[in-house]
């Protein structure tokens, strides 16, 4: 069964540490990975996405992602957090190659709150 | 505006009451998906329009829940009697076309409140 899982319902971090936000997932074809971001009042915005080809992906507001296979893993990284970077994080799997389906399954979210 | 859109954006409602939930998708966009998200949950799919196609209703909780889209733009969400754990905020999104591999932009959401 296809299935997303977020390990953490919580993180917080300082303005400026680095950030890494963890994602696993189970899926029954090599699988379309995403990583979404949701700010309070906001609707879901695509940060990046994974299809295929070169494993370490980027995406918008400095974040990068990094697919591992054997470890059924997108975790998301950002170097230097922002405090406008506090928000809720999805990750989200689907589809695959020839796949015709658009359904997307979502982790629960992050929550990521930045102290100053 | 551009984006998707949903209306109205918060709805109370009594238990038992049907609720009418409306999206405006991206004009041009022939995808369309309902979502919900319920507090500490997830998004869960609910249902999926493609074109002309038939829809993808596998995610629906309920013989409760429908939706249609007419005319292939707007789409309306349906919930019969609802019930106090039918509360969440439902999504809409769309895309270009069929396949994930379609950006989905999402709208700002419909926030349900059953009492």
């Amino acid at each position: 069964a296809q299935s997303v899982t977020q390990p953490d319902i919580h993180i917080t971090v300082s303005e400026g540490a680095s950030l890494e936000l963890r994602c696993n997932y189970s899926y029954g074809a090599t699988p379309y990975l995403f990583w979404y971001v949701q700010s309070p009042g906001q609707g879901l915005q695509l940060l990046l996405k994974y299809f295929s080809g070169d494993t370490l992906v980027q995406g918008i507001k400095g974040f990068e992602a990094e697919f591992k296979r054997s470890q059924s893993s997108f975790n998301l990284r950002k170097p230097s957090v922002h405090w406008s970077d506090a928000a809720e994080y999805f990750c989200a799997v689907g589809g695959g190659r020839g796949s015709t389906l658009g359904r997307l399954y979502f982790g629960r979210g992050t929550q990521l709150t930045v102290w100053p | 505006g551009a984006g998707v859109s949903q209306s109205p954006s918060n709805k109370v409602t009594e238990k038992g009451k049907d609720v009418e939930l409306r999206c405006d998708p991206i004009s041009g966009h022939t995808a369309l998906y309902w979502y919900r998200q319920s507090l500490g949950q997830g998004l869960e799919f609910l249902i999926y329009f493609q074109g002309n196609s038939a829809p993808d209703k596998s995610g629906l909780p309920s013989d409760r829940f429908s939706a249609e889209r007419t005319g292939g733009s707007v789409s309306t969400l349906t919930i019969q009697r609802t019930q106090q754990e039918d509360s969440a905020v439902y999504l809409c999104a769309s895309s270009l076309g069929q396949g994930v591999n379609n950006e989905q932009f999402f709208g700002p959401g419909t926030r349900l409140t059953v009492l």
